[in-house]
């Protein structure tokens, strides 16, 4: 059974930069009928999509996103692992790293349980 | 980039059936079928629901369904239990290699 697991710090900065890990397990990253993506939350609103990768490295982003943003991908550790820069209060949300089916169709399953960030001083 | 729109609310009470819309544009939900819903319970992760705009996963019961028209998706419980009692998100693919999610629907069993 596929499982997602986010790590990484609860509280950053304002204009730093937000590091998060999602660990795969249960399956291989490296499948290449699969991307891995990051969604976010923010407290009481909806769900954003950051962006997505394949195991080979091809990444694809939000546009609204795209200039502080970087998905990079482990295979050796079935991690894949999320950056976003120069973060602000409007970037404090639930973070959820997700397997992304997007060839001849678009799905997220399954989802990791969430990780919650907070940028704050 | 703006997200597809859903009604904040619906409710219903227990064995009615209600339907959510998502509403996008010929370049999301009208220009391809790759539409998928997910359920939101207080506290939990997303749940795919619906993909490919209509097809059910493994384990979804058969009360949910999804269809679309034109540039509008909808979501259709039917005999709704309190366990519906949710958020629901619908999701398309948009040109150029992204996606977008719509802003949620608070699904009420009265």
């Amino acid at each position: 059974q596929l499982q997602l697991q986010e790590s990484g710090p609860g509280l950053v900065k304002p204009s730093e930069t937000l590091s998060l890990t999602c660990t795969v397990s249960g399956g291989s990253i490296s499948s290449s009928s699969y991307c891995w993506g990051w969604i976010r939350q923010p407290p009481g609103k909806g769900l954003e999509w950051i962006g997505s990768i394949y195991s080979t490295g091809s990444t694809f982003y939000n546009p609204s996103l795209k200039s502080r943003v970087t998905i990079s991908v482990d295979t050796s550790k079935n991690q894949f692992s999320l950056n976003l820069s120069s973060v602000t209060a409007a970037d404090t949300a639930l973070y959820y790293c997700a397997r992304h089916v997007w060839s001849g169709t678009s799905w997220f399953d399954p989802w990791g349980q969430g990780i919650l960030v907070t940028v704050s001083s | 980039q703006s997200a597809l729109t859903q009604p904040a609310s619906v409710s219903g009470s227990p064995g009615q059936s209600i339907t959510i819309s998502c509403t996008g544009t010929s370049s999301d939900v009208g220009g391809y079928n790759y539409v998928s819903w997910y359920q939101q319970r207080p506290g939990k992760a997303p749940k795919l629901m619906i993909y490919d705009v209509s097809k059910r996963p493994s384990g979804v019961s058969n009360r949910f369904s999804g269809s679309k028209s034109g540039n509008t998706a909808s979501l259709t419980i039917s005999g709704l239990q309190a366990e519906d009692e949710a958020d629901y998100y619908c999701s398309s693919h948009r040109g150029s290699s992204t996606l977008v999610f719509g802003g949620g629907t608070k699904l009420t069993v009265l």
